[in-house]
């Protein structure tokens, strides 16, 4: 079965930390993305890649970086964390076929205070 | 102005009901998706369709390209269907999804 894994579900950190989100799939798939989910505004692309140490800015790149190492890992990086960061993460994978579905983690809650 | 929007945004239906979700788009899209979100849970993969009709137990998912729609529908509701359904579209072109705000679904018993 298909499996996504986000590293933590609950993280709290201080401003100005450096925080580290990772995401693990174990598909063998060539796209992952990194999502925001905020209530109202629903789900932001922050970044995409589309395969190993490719990436994309989505819509929302401002204070977020990515890392992809090795194919099966996507790390999503907040140099400096700052308050209006605090949000529930979403890593998603998929294949690049036109039909091919997302599949999500779990998702980390972040709260930065 | 959002690539998707859908209605209603939140849905109070009684158990048994028959409930239909809408979403509308306006940019070329290669397929759509369904998503189901629990509270505090993941997101759930329900229907990706290019055309037509597709249905799963008592969900229904139609598309209708030429008017840029999508409906969700859920015969005999449940409260375990209590949850948020998002649309989600991915254009003709690039890897990118965009998605509805989702709509927030109660089954009261």
């Amino acid at each position: 079965d298909v499996k996504v894994t986000q590293s933590s579900r609950y993280l709290v950190k201080r401003t100005g930390e450096k925080v580290f989100l990772e995401c693990v799939q174990d598909m063998d798939h060539e796209n992952m993305f990194w999502y925001r989910q905020d209530p109202g505004l629903g789900l932001r692309l922050i970044y995409f890649s589309y395969d190993v140490k490719m990436k994309e800015k989505g819509d929302i790149p401002e204070g977020y970086s990515v890392s992809r190492e090795k194919k099966e890992r996507f790390s999503l990086i907040l140099e400096s964390a700052s308050t209006n960061q605090t949000s529930m993460y979403l890593c998603a994978s998929s294949l690049p076929a036109y039909n091919s579905p997302l599949h999500f983690g779990n998702g980390t809650r972040l709260t930065v205070t | 102005k959002n690539e998707v929007e859908q209605s209603p945004q939140n849905l109070t239906a009684q158990e048994g009901e028959f409930i239909t979700i809408n979403c509308s788009y306006s940019v070329g899209i290669s397929a759509l998706h369904w998503l189901q979100q629990h509270p505090g849970g993941g997101i759930v993969s329900l229907f990706m369709l290019s055309s037509g009709k597709k249905k799963h137990g008592r969900l229904i998912a139609t598309i209708n390209i030429q008017e840029k729609h999508s409906s969700l529908h859920i015969t005999a509701s449940h409260p375990r269907d209590s949850a948020v359904y998002i649309c989600a579209v991915k254009r003709n072109t690039g890897n990118q999804f965009y998605f509805g705000t989702g709509t927030s679904l109660t089954v009261i018993p």
